[in-house]
């Protein structure tokens, strides 16, 4: 079955530096969706991507999805502590969206 | 709008009973999900639904789970008997008539523990 896969899992960084995680789909995904978790909450939308080689930005936040639509990443810059979180990236094959495991990422003060 | 609706918040236990969780989506949301979340893991598809019928329950053990919205709005997830690995977060979520472009939106789940 589909699998999608983060890397890495934790990630730590000191406030300002900058953070990338990678997602990597065993299929070719018709979108890709990040979410943000915070602790102890649910997930909460942040992006889709459709379109191949697709770049989208949010503020500090940078999307990208892969020319072969098999990956993925998400890319902060200049981390503030409301980045506190685990990130999750969750791919469309058919009808399903599949979730991977998530990068939780702490921000030191 | 308001949010995806889910009760109870948290639920606690014993192995081997019945336990029932409750979904009110976003009103005119005709997709709603039912994820597992194990601590420390992404969300798992249980079963999904659009309107009233449902689309996709591979991933549902129906041997101790079950699910339903009848008429087409509010979703029941039920697990019988329960096991200690079911303990997790049960999410709820839904997604607009447009599809996916908006997301989907969670409800705050309710986190069984099975003792």
């Amino acid at each position: 079955g589909q699998q999608v896969m983060q890397i890495p899992q934790y990630q730590h960084v000191q406030e300002g530096e900058d953070f990338t995680t990678y997602c990597n789909s065993s299929t070719t995904l018709s979108n890709i969706q990040w979410y943000k978790q915070r602790p102890g909450g649910h997930p909460v939308f942040l992006i889709q991507l459709v379109k191949s080689g697709e770049v989208k930005k949010q503020k500090r936040l940078t999307f990208q999805f892969g020319e072969a639509k098999k990956n993925s990443s998400l890319h902060i810059t200049a981390t503030q502590t409301t980045d506190v979180g685990t990130y999750f990236c969750s791919g469309t094959s058919g009808s399903r969206l599949t979730f991977g495991e998530g990068t939780q990422l702490t921000v030191n003060p | 709008e308001a949010g995806v609706a889910q009760s109870p918040r948290y639920k606690i236990i014993e192995k081997r009973q019945s336990v029932a969780f409750w979904c009110n989506p976003i009103s005119g949301h005709a997709t709603l999900y039912w994820y597992q979340q194990i601590l420390g893991q992404g969300p798992k598809l249980l079963i999904q639904f659009q309107n009233n019928g449902v689309v996709d329950d591979s991933q549902l053990p129906k041997d101790r789970f079950s699910a339903e919205r009848l008429k087409g709005v509010d979703s029941t997830l039920k697990i019988q008997p329960a096991k200690l690995e079911d303990s997790a977060v049960y999410l709820c979520a839904s997604s607009s008539p447009q599809g996916t472009i908006y997301g989907y939106t969670f409800g705050s789940g309710t986190r069984l523990t099975v003792v």
